[in-house]
Parts: structure tokens; C-alpha cells; sequence
């Protein structure tokens, strides 16, 4: 069964602190994503990926970095941790460099920055 | 941005009976509409992928229909169960690598 897995459902992080997100796909996908959700907003795009060593920024970039070092790995990186990063993050990734197939999410990693 | 609206934002249906969700985008630069279904404590799953006017795609007792020229698209469901608790969620494609999402449509059936 293809999957996104994403390193933890739940963080606890404190303010200040640098803060790795995970995410591995095992589907040979070229593109990969990070969203966040908050209530009322909606899936939100942080930054995206189409390739090894390739990022762009999404709509909220700020207060984020990202990696991609090998195919498979996407990390969302926060650089020093705030309480209004407190959010549903989710990792996506879909095959080819344009939208035609349905993207495949991870189930989600819950961060409270306290 | 792009601006990407869904309604209504929640709705809440007794089993057996049919309703339906609208999503609405820009009508400019259109490449693809996604459906996703977002269950609790689940990741998303993608329900369709459309891509030309007057598609319609079905799922079981899901369909959905698209209508570029202006801006719509709407999913239905036929028969609710309990199951189809869940929210549901379009996504607009404009070219290029990404999605934009809408806030949702929040589905309760209850029995």
C-alpha cells in the first residue's frame, strides 16, 4: 500500500525552539507539499517541491525553511517556534510536474508550540 | 491568492437522504478541480480529479460535475450513510505544480 508518512502525529514544542517535520513518500513522486490547517482557513500551502534540491514558496511562507536532500524526504523546518504556529501540518505528494493526478497525504502531525 | 469557496460550510442529514456540496473558482487559467474526502483522525483522499467542461465522474453513490466556463462544480451524494461523515474538500488546479484548497464542507449524517 502506497503511503506519505509523516515522523510524528503529535508535537509539543516550546517558543524559541527549532522544529523538524518529517514527511517520507514511497511512490517515486516527484512533487511533494506542506500544508497547514487551521479552523476557517482551510489547507493552506507553506512550500512545495517538484524535485531534489527544488523549493518554492507556497502562500505562507513566513517562518518556515524547507529541505528536500533525497527524492522520497521532504522536512519542514521552523526555525524558532511560535505560538501561532500551533497548527495541523500535513504533507502531500503527487507524480509529475503538473496537477493531473490527486495528491496523497499523510495523516497529519498536530504541533502545540507552548 | 486564489480564492476558492465552498458551500455551505457544514450540513448536517439524516441517513438516506441525498445533498449536495457547491465549490466554486476561477473561471480563468483552469486546469484541474480535486474532490477529497477528509474522514476524522484520516489523512485526505482524493475522490476525483476533473479536468474538462461538463465532466462528470462517479464514485459509488458519489458524483460530482464541472463546469469551467463558470466556476462550479458540485458533489453529490446519493443515499447518505453514517460514513459519509466526513469533510469534504475541493481544490483548484491553475497550471503549475500546486493546489489551492477551499475551507471545506463539514458532513454529519446521522442515523
Amino acid at each position: 500500500d502506497v503511503k506519505v508518512t509523516q515522523s510524528s502525529r503529535y508535537l509539543v514544542k516550546r517558543t524559541g525552539e527549532k522544529v523538524f517535520l518529517e514527511c517520507v513518500q514511497d511512490m517515486d513522486h516527484e512533487n511533494m507539499f506542506w500544508y497547514r490547517q487551521d479552523p476557517g482557513l482551510g489547507l493552506r500551502l507553506i512550500y512545495f517541491s517538484y524535485d531534489v534540491k527544488m523549493k518554492e514558496k507556497g502562500d505562507i511562507p513566513e517562518g518556515y525553511s524547507v529541505s528536500r536532500e533525497k527524492k522520497e524526504r521532504f522536512s519542514l523546518i521552523l526555525e524558532s517556534a511560535s505560538t501561532n504556529q500551533t497548527s495541523m501540518y500535513l504533507c502531500a505528494s503527487s507524480p509529475g510536474r503538473y496537477t493531473g493526478g490527486g495528491y496523497t497525504f499523510g495523516s497529519g502531525t498536530r504541533l502545540t508550540v507552548v | 491568492i486564489l480564492n476558492v469557496e465552498q458551500s455551505p460550510q457544514s450540513l448536517h442529514v439524516q441517513e438516506g437522504d441525498s445533498t449536495n456540496f457547491t465549490c466554486s473558482f476561477p473561471s480563468s487559467n483552469f486546469y484541474a478541480l480535486h474532490w477529497y474526502r477528509w474522514e476524522t483522525a484520516k489523512s485526505p483522499e482524493a475522490l476525483f480529479v476533473m479536468t474538462l467542461n461538463g465532466d462528470e465522474k462517479k464514485k459509488g453513490r458519489i458524483s460530482a460535475t464541472l463546469n469551467t466556463k463558470e466556476g462550479y462544480s458540485y458533489l453529490y451524494i446519493k443515499g447518505s450513510q453514517p460514513e459519509d461523515s466526513a469533510t469534504y474538500l475541493c481544490a483548484f488546479a491553475g497550471g503549475g505544480n500546486k493546489l489551492t484548497f477551499g475551507t471545506g464542507t463539514q458532513l454529519k449524517v446521522e442515523l
